[in-house]
């Protein structure tokens, strides 16, 4: 998976607890990219990173933030996890400036919010 | 915003072609991508195809572009049971640095 772990891999939470997930990568890429995928609607972007404490939002932000304190390591948060929220997570690593702008992805976070 | 079409499901016979197709609305895309999900998998990028190509083939897969009706199809010939997977469309959001927009996935089932 390209030096691309995600951690946890699988988690079971309560409605109303913060969340916290995490991407890390060893292959020193600018930009990280964080997706959720659900039945009936594929992978939708949640919030991107195009370096270190540069952040902006996807297409499906809302309940969710990011940090990025280092080029390794992409930090998703759900402050105060709802049902909706249950998804699998993505995080994707992308060398731009490449061609093409390929995105490598990592193994998934299955996340259940009871 | 940026929308992808793709049918959910498609059923071919082992040994036959399987062809995907996909719609999108924006064509400031500059490469479109084809990307392959196995059973509790992540996505692993399949092929993609330059905007200002018709066509592009590697080995088993061939991808048509048809910009005028912003349309995809990925091509696998000789489709085996190692093939069974969701396989998405995705375009670029803008530059490909914003992100890549993505169709619901079609599941291809191999028939004996």
């Amino acid at each position: 998976d390209a030096g691309i772990t995600q951690s946890p891999r699988h988690k079971v939470t309560e409605t109303g607890t913060p969340v916290t997930l995490r991407c890390h990568q060893t292959e020193n890429h600018r930009y990280m990219y964080w997706y959720r995928q659900d039945p009936g609607h594929g992978l939708r972007l949640i919030h991107y990173s195009y370096g270190v404490k540069d952040t902006d939002k996807g297409e499906v932000s809302d309940g969710y933030s990011v940090s990025r304190s280092k080029t390794e390591d992409f930090l998703l948060t759900l402050e105060s996890a709802t049902s909706s929220q249950t998804s699998v997570y993505f995080c994707a690593i992308s060398d731009v400036g490449t061609t093409p702008d390929t995105q490598y992805f990592g193994p998934g976070t299955r996340l259940t919010v009871l | 915003g940026e929308d992808v079409e793709q049918s959910l499901f498609l059923s071919v016979r082992e040994g036959d072609s399987s062809v995907i197709n996909c719609t999108y609305t924006d064509s400031s895309s500059t490469y479109l991508y084809w990307y392959k999900q196995e059973p509790g998998a992540g996505l692993q990028l399949l092929t993609y195809i330059f905007s200002n190509m018709d066509m592009k083939q590697d080995q088993r897969l061939t991808v048509l572009l048809n910009k005028k009706d912003k349309h995809l199809s990925l091509r696998i010939a000789d489709t085996q049971t190692g093939d069974s997977a969701i396989y998405f469309c995705a375009v670029e959001n803008g530059g490909g640095a914003d992100g890549l927009t993505f169709g619901k996935g079609t599941h291809l089932i191999i028939q004996p």
